[in-house]
């Protein structure tokens, strides 16, 4: 079993619908990642979060510590968030999960 | 400056030449790390320099050879590389070295090709 796991492995939406990616790990955790890559690009990070809720722009990402489970949410979603959404959490190492493939389509 | 930035972008070695990849930043981060990455996977841990010392090796090839001549700049020498070292090679920084509550900034990453 992976330490990072994320749902759904792919997603598929229509422009402005909203999207929920989630993330559960097994480790303990100083702090959790979401990441964002385009195809055959590098890496960006989005947040970074140790507790509670941030938000920037149209992206919303939670973490709950107790139940080591966290969210992104993306609102009123657009072809340009087309991407692979990772979550990662620094452990004994960073440890990244297999990546949620997304699609929006106008 | 927030960036960190790999050259060159692409780079299509033969399996006889010897090349390196370059990693470049400048805020003053003291931690900086080599990734490799294939294709629909997620990235794998190389090298970490932490404080211009070499902290982890995971084991990686002798062919593949990480040096850090100051705290912004990063190389990746490679010699005599095989066709299953074809990947994404992505480069990141981080404040601090360890693995603590900080962020980490990545390169747009080098796409190496063995031929």
């Amino acid at each position: 079993k992976n330490e990072v796991e994320q749902s759904p492995q792919n997603l598929t939406a229509q422009e402005g619908e909203f999207i929920t990616i989630n993330c559960s790990y097994s480790v303990g955790i100083s702090a959790l990642h979401w990441l964002q890559q385009h195809p055959g690009g590098g890496i960006v990070s989005l947040f970074m979060l140790s507790s509670g809720k941030k938000k920037h722009g149209r992206l919303i990402a939670t973490i709950n510590i107790q139940e080591k489970h966290s969210s992104l949410h993306i609102t009123a979603s657009h072809p340009r968030d087309s991407a692979v959404y990772i979550c990662a959490v620094s452990a004994d190492k960073l440890i990244f999960g297999t990546g949620t493939r997304l699609q929006v389509f106008p | 400056d927030t960036e960190v930035t790999q050259t060159p972008k692409h780079l299509v070695m033969g399996m006889t030449n010897k090349k390196s990849l370059k990693c470049e930043q400048h805020m003053g981060h003291r931690a900086m790390y080599w990734y490799k990455q294939k294709a629909k996977k997620p990235p794998e841990l190389m090298f970490v320099y932490s404080y211009e010392k070499l902290s982890i090796n995971e084991s990686v090839p002798s062919r593949f050879s990480p040096e850090c001549p100051n705290s912004s700049l990063l190389n990746l020498h490679l010699h005599a590389l095989q066709p299953e070292d074809s990947a994404l090679y992505l480069c990141a920084s981080s404040p601090a070295g360890g693995w603590g509550s900080f962020g980490y900034t990545f390169g747009s990453g080098t796409r190496l090709t063995v031929v």
